[in-house]
């Protein structure tokens, strides 16, 4: 099945640094990517849309300025979490649609990145 | 708002076949009945999906109901790495995936 990778996959950062997750498609063009949030023992919380070359779309109550979002190409979507906190402190998962793949199953789930802010 | 009502938790003996309902009472036409779970730490894995016909896979069984109001999702022998939060998801095709809060299913030895 297709493949999505996240970098890093653990980041320990300081409070008021910014930090940046990777999401890449390894062997299929996605133009379309999502990323999620997830704190512990909760289900996935979808913060918004990636889509490439063009601006992401946030679900209500994200920060777009905190959490900016660039899809610059049709294989990679990055996540800068700015100024993070220690709220911000979750489990960031980001997904990639594959449209050549109807039919199956169209989504592929990355890995996850766990993000401790101190 | 998920669309999707499951329980909480469940638990399976291992080796038994384990047996994850799911109500949609809502369901679109145009709308499937996915299937994800997630192991611990990782991110979610697709498992299964089906429109109104019941389907097969190497992983599961997705029986769903002919009103399309609700659905099961079989996990034949079931095993402890079967451990894991099972989704149920009703959506269209190339919708975004929303999350509800899911079926912790619990792989008894």
């Amino acid at each position: 099945g297709a493949v999505v990778s996240q970098h890093p996959s653990r980041v320990i950062c300081k409070s008021g640094t910014s930090v940046k997750i990777e999401c890449r498609s390894l062997d299929f063009q996605a133009t379309t990517m999502f990323w999620y949030r997830q704190f512990p023992k909760q289900s996935l919380m979808l913060m918004a849309t990636s889509n490439e070359g063009s601006k992401a779309t946030y679900e209500q109550g994200v920060e777009k300025d905190k959490f900016l979002i660039n899809h610059a190409s049709l294989t990679l979507s990055t996540l800068t979490v700015t100024s993070a906190h220690p709220e911000d402190s979750s489990f960031y998962i980001c997904s990639a649609l594959n449209p050549g793949n109807r039919g199956v199953n169209e989504q592929f789930f990355g890995p996850g990145t766990r993000l401790t802010v101190l | 708002d998920a669309k999707t009502t499951q329980p909480p938790s469940m638990d399976c003996a291992e080796g038994r076949a384990a047996n994850l309902p799911c109500n949609h009472s809502t369901i679109s036409g145009n709308e499937y009945v996915y299937w994800y779970r997630q192991i611990h730490s990782q991110g979610p894995q697709y498992i299964i999906h089906g429109l109104k016909n019941n389907e097969t896979n190497e992983m599961a069984s997705l029986i769903i109901t002919e009103d399309r109001k609700s659905s099961t999702l079989i996990l034949p022998h079931a095993t402890l790495r079967d451990t894991a939060v099972y989704y149920c998801i009703v959506r269209a095709r190339d919708d975004k995936i929303i999350f509800g809060k899911g079926t912790r299913l619990h792989i008894l030895p």
